[in-house]
């Protein structure tokens, strides 16, 4: 299995909005309606923050939001805080494995 | 809530074996669904290794799958790691966690770096 494809870093200012996108194939991401996205920050754990390509896990802020058009996958941050400022990864799940993106750096300006 | 911590050496030697432990507190590892490990080579993104059902069903990353099994003991209320014929590849910081289904993971453990070396 191949990792599925995302941009290495991502910028925007402090209200902004930004999106990060997640391209698969029709054998992961466009197959299934189970995409999850993580962020991590340094020396942290992930934390799960999308699943099921849309859903927010409790106690998720509603400004994190996901979306899934064909085999590409996105995840949308809005009003944008300095505490976002992390790595993002996306995740799908195959008939052999999940797999992950290789991660976006956001720096939040 | 749901807690998880890894243990296990922090040092393994080359061609030995990789041997963790994920300790769940405050939920039942029979409750599943599914438990599993992550790694994270210094530096890089993730890789699934693999995951086990509360039933006992196992499911294994098809490039690790020779070298890796999962189990389950819930007289204990953990789950294990065994990862044979290590080498330097294989130095990362290494997850555990539940899998709510659908290979999303919504707890995690802290993670525990095992370096392989000599």
């Amino acid at each position: 299995q191949s990792a599925l494809t995302q941009p290495a870093s991502v910028s925007g200012s402090p209200g902004q909005s930004i999106t990060i996108s997640c391209t698969g194939t029709s054998s992961d991401v466009g197959g299934y309606n189970y995409v999850s996205w993580y962020q991590q920050h340094p020396g942290k754990a992930p934390k799960l923050i999308i699943y099921d390509v849309t859903n927010r896990p409790s106690g998720v802020s509603d400004r994190f939001s996901g979306s899934k058009s064909g085999n590409t996958a996105s995840l949308t941050i809005s009003g944008l805080q300095a505490e976002d400022e992390a790595a993002y990864y996306c995740g799908s799940f195959t008939l052999d494995a999940v797999i992950f993106g290789g991660g976006t750096k956001l720096t939040v300006l | 809530q749901v807690q998880l911590q890894e243990s296990g050496p922090a040092l393994v030697k080359p061609s030995e074996t990789l041997s963790l432990t994920c300790a769940v507190s405050g939920y039942s590892v029979s409750s599943g669904p599914y438990w599993g490990w992550i790694r994270q080579p210094p530096g890089k993104g993730l890789e699934w290794i693999g995951s086990m059902s509360q039933s006992g069903a196992t499911y294994y990353n098809p490039s690790l799958k020779s070298r890796v099994a999962i189990s389950l003991d819930k007289s204990k209320n953990q789950f294990s790691l065994k990862f044979i014929s290590v080498t330097a590849a294989d130095t990362a910081v290494y997850f555990c966690a539940r899998d709510r289904g659908g290979g999303s993971s919504d707890h995690w453990g802290q993670g525990t770096l095992v370096t392989v070396s000599s």
